[in-house]
């Protein structure tokens, strides 16, 4: 069983304020990692689906980088907003024909 | 382009009864992955299809559940003799292309067995 752990499980962060989490997955037999935002009541939403050691992506405020060696990701949101209030979901893809979720960080900004 | 489309969105279901619920994928995609999110857990794989395949179906129970996603239609999840353990919501994703590619996900079906 892939054992994927995200931290912290749940985060509090005051509008304005920058934040990351993080994502550990098994460094053997990796292809991709994805991360997804998670509304409540919505579906879950990709943001990047990351391949390469040491890539980094960005879409507007939000950043992530990729460490296959150690089997980690950071995901960064800089200036948090109300908006950003979601669960954040990795997902490593290691070849298995199917992706392995997280438990998700549980993200909220307070205004 | 429309995404992809669940229905129903919502379904209530007396133990012991039948629940199907469909997908369609987004256009031009030919892989769907099914999930389960039980409550106060995180999304769950069930199974992976391509059209007319089972491709992997390593998270399906082993009674009661079944899947498929013929040439024509929807993919199709199908649950016989529902028990209140099978309340969740179920969410269907599709891709272009195997894993490595981003999936698209549905609005998901909630599932409640009364």
């Amino acid at each position: 069983i892939l054992n994927v752990e995200q931290s912290p499980q749940s985060l509090h962060v005051q509008e304005g304020d920058s934040t990351n989490f993080t994502c550990s997955f098994p460094s053997s037999n990796f292809y991709a990692l994805h991360w997804y935002r998670w509304e409540t009541a919505k579906s879950p939403e990709a943001l990047f689906v990351m391949t390469l050691n040491g890539d980094e992506k960005k879409k507007g405020r939000i950043s992530a980088t990729l460490n296959t060696k150690e089997g980690y990701s950071y995901l960064y949101i800089k200036g948090s907003q109300p908006e950003d209030s979601a669960t954040y979901l990795c997902a490593p893809y290691q070849g298995a024909q199917k992706l392995v979720f997280g438990q998700g960080t549980r993200l909220t900004i307070n205004p | 382009n429309a995404g992809v489309m669940q229905n129903p969105r919502h379904l209530v279901r007396r133990r012991g009864q039948e629940a199907r619920l469909r997908c369609s994928p987004m256009k031009g995609h030919s892989h769907v992955y099914w999930y389960r999110q039980l409550p106060e857990e995180g999304l769950k794989f069930m199974v992976y299809l391509q059209k007319e395949n089972i491709i992997d179906e390593s998270g399906m129970p082993k009674e009661r559940f079944s899947a498929e996603f013929p040439k024509e239609g929807p993919s199709i999840l199908r649950i016989q003799q529902v028990v209140r353990g099978d309340s969740a919501a179920y969410f269907c994703a599709s891709s272009p292309d195997r894993g490595v590619n981003e999936q698209y996900f549905g609005p998901g079906t909630r599932l409640t067995v009364t």
